[in-house]
C-alpha cells in the first residue's frame, strides 16, 4: 500500500462548513496527488504537489485548496463544502521508477 | 487536454478471456498503466507498460499497444469470480500526471 494513510474514511458533513482531509505518508516521496472519483468520470486530478510548499492545480480544482508544510502530510480543504463535492477522494504518491502513482484507500465525503 | 476512453462494462463467463479496451488522445504518453478497483477500495495498479514497447505479458495479463492508433488494451485469461472489479486505464501525460478513463467495470459469472 506504498505507505499511504487517509483520514478521515468517511465523513457526513452540512453544505458550508469548511472541510479538511488529511494524507500521511510514510516513504517520503516527493510527488503527492488529490484525486476526486465520481461515477462515470474515472479519477480527476484536484491539486499535487511537488515537494514542502510547493503546490498546483488540477484538472478540477475549484472550491479546494491544499496545504503540505511537511514532506509526509498532504492536507485537501474544501472552505465552504457543496453538495457538488460529494465524492470519493484518493491521495496519491508517485515513484520515480516508472512515474507510477500509488493510491491511498480514500475517504468517501458526503455533503447534506 | 488528454481524453481516455473506455467501455462502461464487460461480462464474461469464468474461465474465458477478457479483453479489456481503451483509446486515448495524446500520442506524447510515455507510460500506460492498468488499475484495478475492488467494491470500497482504492485503486490497485495492476501492470503498465512503456510507450516504446507493443505487449507486456505478466502471468495472466497481456497489454498491448497500438500506438498508431492510440489504442491500449487488458486481456486477462482464464478469467475468475475474484477478477469481477472496475478497471481503470491511465496515461502518463507532460508534468507526470495521469489522465485516467472512466473505467469498465467487469462482471464474471460462475
Amino acid at each position: 500500500d506504498a505507505g499511504i494513510t487517509q483520514s478521515p474514511r468517511h465523513k457526513v458533513t452540512e453544505t458550508g462548513t469548511p472541510v479538511t482531509l488529511r494524507c500521511h505518508q510514510t516513504e517520503n516521496h516527493r510527488y503527492m496527488y488529490w484525486y476526486r472519483q465520481d461515477p462515470g468520470h474515472g479519477l480527476r486530478l484536484i491539486h499535487y504537489s511537488y515537494g514542502v510548499k510547493d503546490t498546483d492545480k488540477g484538472e478540477v480544482s475549484d472550491g479546494y485548496s491544499v496545504s503540505r508544510s511537511k514532506t509526509e502530510d498532504f492536507l485537501l480543504t474544501l472552505e465552504s463544502a457543496t453538495s457538488s463535492q460529494t465524492s470519493v477522494y484518493f491521495c496519491a504518491i508517485r515513484l520515480a521508477v516508472r512515474d507510477t502513482q500509488y493510491f491511498g484507500p480514500g475517504t468517501r465525503l458526503t455533503v447534506l | 487536454g488528454e481524453d481516455v476512453e473506455q467501455s462502461l462494462f464487460l461480462s464474461v463467463r469464468e474461465g474465458d478471456s477478457s479483453v479489456i479496451n481503451c483509446t486515448y488522445t495524446d500520442s506524447s504518453s510515455t507510460y500506460l498503466y492498468w488499475y484495478k478497483q475492488e467494491p470500497g477500495a482504492g485503486l490497485q495498479l495492476l501492470t503498465y507498460i512503456f510507450s516504446n514497447m507493443d505487449m507486456k505479458q505478466d502471468q495472466r495479463l497481456t497489454v498491448l499497444l497500438n500506438k498508431k492508433d492510440k489504442h491500449l488494451s487488458l486481456r486477462i485469461a482464464d478469467t475468475q469470480t475474484g477478477d469481477s472489479a472496475i478497471y481503470f486505464c491511465a496515461v502518463n501525460n507532460a508534468g507526470n500526471m495521469l489522465t485516467f478513463g472512466g473505467g469498465t467495470r467487469l462482471m464474471v459469472k460462475p
